[in-house]
C-alpha cells in the first residue's frame, strides 16, 4: 500500500537557523513527490515537486527538497528560516497510473520564533 | 486570476439535512478531486473525476456523492450528513498527468450537529 509518513508533528526553529521537515514514502514504481504549505484559514499552496532528474529540487519561497531513493525520503529544507514560514506543511506522493490520487502525510506544524 | 473556488466557506448544519458544497475552477483542468482534512490524518481523498461524466471513489467515499456535468464544476453532496462528517473540505484540480501539481480551493469548514 502507498503511504507517506511525516514523523514529526511539530518542528520548532529559531529565525535565521536552517530548517528541515522530514518525509518518507512508500510506493510501488516511480514516485512523484510534492510539498504543500497551508497557512491558517487558507487552502494548500504548492511549494515544489520531484518528478525525475536532479535529486535536489528548488521551489517557492527559498525552499528546497532532497529526493533520496535509497532512503525513500523527500525532506524539505530551507537554509535560513523566517517567522513567516510558520505554517502546516504536507508531503504528498502520487504513484504513476493510479488515477491521479495524492497520498498525503499527516502534516508537520512548523513554528519559527524570532 | 486562475483559481479554485468553493462555497460556502463555513457551514453549520444538523444531522440529516442535505447539503451541497460547490467547487469551480477556471483553468480548464480535466482532473478534479475532493479531500477532507482531519487533525492527525492529513488529507484523505473522497472522490475524484478524470473528466466530464467520469467520477470514481477515493479512500473515504461513504456518505458523499459527486457529479461532473461540466468541466469547471465538481459539487460535493452530503445527502444525510452525520456528525462524523464534521471536517475541513478541500476541492482541488489539475491537468491530466501524474506529474502535475494540484491547485486547491480555500476550504469549507463543515460542522454537523
Amino acid at each position: 500500500a502507498q503511504s507517506v509518513a511525516q514523523p514529526e508533528d511539530q518542528v520548532n526553529v529559531a529565525e535565521g537557523n536552517p530548517l528541515t521537515v522530514k518525509c518518507t514514502y512508500s510506493v510501488s514504481g516511480n514516485p512523484y513527490l510534492f510539498w504543500y504549505v497551508q497557512y491558517p484559514n487558507r487552502g494548500l499552496q504548492f511549494l515544489l515537486k520531484y518528478i525525475t532528474g536532479d535529486n535536489l529540487v528548488k521551489g517557492s519561497y527559498g525552499f528546497e527538497a532532497e529526493f533520496n531513493k535509497s532512503q525513500t525520503s523527500f525532506h524539505l529544507k530551507k537554509p535560513s528560516a523566517l517567522v513567516s514560514d510558520s505554517a502546516l506543511y504536507f508531503c504528498a506522493v502520487r504513484a504513476a497510473n493510479q488515477g491521479g490520487k495524492l497520498i498525503f502525510g499527516q502534516g508537520t506544524e512548523l513554528s519559527v520564533k524570532p | 486570476e486562475a483559481q479554485v473556488t468553493q462555497n460556502p466557506r463555513y457551514l453549520i448544519t444538523v444531522t440529516g439535512k442535505k447539503l451541497t458544497v460547490t467547487c469551480s475552477q477556471n483553468m480548464n483542468h480535466e482532473y478534479m478531486s475532493w479531500y477532507r482534512q482531519d487533525p492527525g490524518l492529513g488529507l484523505r481523498q473522497i472522490y475524484y473525476s478524470m473528466n466530464v461524466e467520469v467520477t470514481d471513489k477515493g479512500d473515504v467515499p461513504e456518505g458523499y456523492k459527486v457529479s461532473r456535468k461540466e468541466k469547471r464544476n465538481f459539487p460535493l453532496i452530503l445527502e444525510s450528513p452525520s456528525p462524523n462528517q464534521t471536517s475541513l473540505y478541500f476541492c482541488a484540480s489539475t491537468l491530466t498527468g501524474d506529474y502535475n501539481e494540484q491547485f486547491f480551493g480555500p476550504g469549507t469548514r463543515l460542522t454537523v450537529l
